[in-house]
Formats: C-alpha cells, structure tokens, sequence
C-alpha cells in the first residue's frame, strides 16, 4: 500500500496572489496527476506529469503551471488566484499503464479573497 | 476531443430500490477504458470498477456495469440499494492511445433514503 499527501489542507489567498500546492506519493507511481473539483462541474484535469521530469497540460491548464521534481512529488501552482475562487485541488498517481487505477490524495481547498 | 455524460446532478431513491446511474461516452479511438469512482462525504475518489471488454459485466461490492460499445455507454447498476451508498458517483473514460490521460464526467450524486 502507499498514501498521497497534500499540503497544505487549506489554502486562502489574496487576489493576483500566486499560491502553489504541493503532493507526494510513496506508491513509487510513475504517473501523476492534478485536478480541479468544483461542485457541479466534477473532475477537470489541470495536468498530468506521465513520469519524472515530463510535464503534459491537460484541458485546465490555463492560469496554471506544474513541476515534477522527482518521481514522489507533483506541484502546482496557481499563477494569479482570482477573487472569491473556491475550488478542491486533487493530486492522484497510477501505475502509468493502460487501464490502471488512480489514487486521489485528500485534496487540498483554495479560497481566494 | 474525448468526453463524458452522466445523469446530471442529484438521483434520490428509497432504500432497497434499484440504482441506475447513466454513463455515455464519446470517443474516436476503437478502444476505450471506461471506470466508476465514488466518492464518500470527506473522502476522496476511489475506483468502484472498470472495463475495457464490449458487453462483458464487470461487478464489485454490489455494484455492476457494462461497456456497450455500440450504444457508448457503462451505465452502473445495483439491485439494492442501501443507505452507504450515498455518495457522489464518476463515471471517466481513456483509451489506448493516451490511457494516462483520463477524462471524468461531472458526477452524479446518489442520496438514498431509508
């Protein structure tokens, strides 16, 4: 077995404010991926990191920017938070092969001020 | 580019009544991957069951579904509901030409009653 954690739990900002969220994984995962949930609208990938040092933009990716620094961590920040954003950011890793089962971290939540 | 539909919004049903909650799909590619997640209030998303085989069943803890290639859906199915099954269902799709990138429905909540 393994775990995801994602850090911080909670994250409040400032309007124009860049703020980055930070997730590791102990499942030796080769794959990870970030995404946005926000009520209504389910799960929209932001982006996905296919192993170490490679970066793919998923269909969110606008307003954000991503880094894989090594195979356990996956980072992402948000480049100008925008006023009164409320939304969960999940981090997930798999096994990197066809058909293969994500594991979501606890999600971190923004509100932005 | 790939996307997903689910039955929108909240499904609410008394206990012991049948689930049906509806997954269509749209693909170019021959091959898609189709799964389920639930996920239960402060928990995170976790894998109910997946399938890739046209019109072969695929169950797990109570729950069933089958890809039908020729109409594009996994619409997942239960014979009972209880109570715990409460939660906010998504149904995601891949393929064998990018199966790393997974595309998720907007999710459907199931709230049963007792």
């Amino acid at each position: 077995g393994g775990i995801i954690t994602q850090t911080p739990k909670f994250l409040i900002g400032q309007e124009g404010q860049k703020l980055t969220l930070k997730c590791q994984q102990n499942f030796n995962h080769d794959t990870m991926y970030w995404y946005r949930q926000d009520s209504g609208k389910g799960l929209r990938l932001i982006y996905y990191s296919i192993t170490e040092n490679d970066l793919q933009k998923g269909d969110l990716s606008e307003g954000y920017d991503a880094s894989r620094e090594k195979k356990s961590s996956f980072s992402l920040t948000v480049t100008s938070a925008q006023k009164n954003e409320m939304a969960v950011f999940l981090c997930a890793s798999s096994i990197g092969q066809n058909y293969a089962e994500q594991f979501f971290g606890p999600g971190t939540r923004l509100t932005v001020l | 580019g790939d996307s997903v539909t689910q039955t929108e919004g909240l499904v609410t049903l008394t206990e012991g009544l049948p689930v049906m909650l509806n997954c269509t799909y749209q693909t170019i590619y021959s091959n898609p991957f189709l799964f389920w997640y639930v996920q239960h209030l402060n928990e995170s998303p976790r894998l109910l069951l997946k399938s890739f085989t046209d019109n072969k069943r695929t169950e797990h803890q109570g729950f069933h579904a089958t890809l039908h290639k020729s109409s594009s859906s996994f619409h997942l199915q239960k014979s009972s509901a209880q109570l715990s099954d409460s939660a906010l269902y998504y149904c995601a799709l891949s393929d064998d030409t990018n199966a790393y990138k997974v595309i998720f429905g907007k999710g459907t909540h199931l709230h049963v009653l007792p």
